[in-house]
């Protein structure tokens, strides 16, 4: 099935550090959306971007709403050991049917 | 209040047989989406139920089938149950389905189907 392509794979963080992560598509979309998922549950949504050019804050978390509508990138800050997780991308197709990307792995540097 | 919640969280079950997999969106939603993750994927729209009807369908064989009962939960059937098959099966819930909408979707923990 389609999906958006996502990167990097996977990333190592030391406790303070910023990371950045970003998603592309062929296809345009109306909505980007960004969901964390911890093991053992689904998928829980962070930050919603509703229009090209958009730039949204959720604490500590920046996402951005590409202008072509074609991509976007998450901005975590200041890093803490419970960001470790998976961060998936989303596009919104028409009747709120999503379009995943394959996710970025973050795992805390030991 | 409660969220979205699925049931059996894990099943095991042999190639060739049927299995169902059950919903409960949250309170206030009307509109069931329903998702297949492969490990190490992203997850992948199966098909979506709004008054009691599927509205959309992704790219699963016939196989893959539902239902939503009048209290908006819905079941995920699964018939000739394959090796690929193997999966987290996500359950998600919102409001209506408009094009326009911009209700966030709410997961639940999932179903982790193994097909031995």
């Amino acid at each position: 099935g389609q999906q958006l392509n996502q990167s990097p794979q996977s990333m190592f963080i030391q406790e303070g550090e910023d990371v950045s992560m970003n998603c592309t598509s062929s296809s345009i979309f109306n909505t980007w959306l960004w969901y964390k998922q911890d093991p053992g549950e689904g998928p829980v949504l962070l930050i919603a971007l509703y229009k090209a050019g958009e730039l949204t804050s959720n604490g500590r978390l920046t996402a951005q709403f590409g202008i072509t509508r074609k991509d976007s990138f998450l901005n975590i800050s200041a890093s803490i050991p419970s960001d470790v997780g998976i961060y998936f991308c989303a596009g919104r197709e028409y009747g709120n049917k999503l379009v995943f990307g394959a996710g970025t792995i973050l795992r805390v540097k030991s | 209040d409660a969220g979205v919640t699925q049931s059996p969280t894990h099943l095991i079950k042999t190639r060739g047989q049927q299995v169902t997999l059950r919903c409960s969106p949250k309170s206030g939603h009307d509109t069931v989406s329903w998702y297949q993750q492969a490990l190490g994927q992203g997850p992948q729209f199966i098909f979506q139920y709004y008054e009691e009807e599927e509205r959309q369908r992704g790219n699963f064989p016939d196989r893959f089938s539902g239902h939503q009962f009048p209290n908006y939960s819905s079941e995920l059937n699964v018939n000739a149950l394959l090796l690929g098959d193997s999966a987290l099966y996500l359950c998600a819930s919102s409001t209506g389905t408009s094009g326009t909408l911009t209700g966030e979707l709410f997961f639940g923990e999932g179903s982790r189907l193994t097909v031995l």
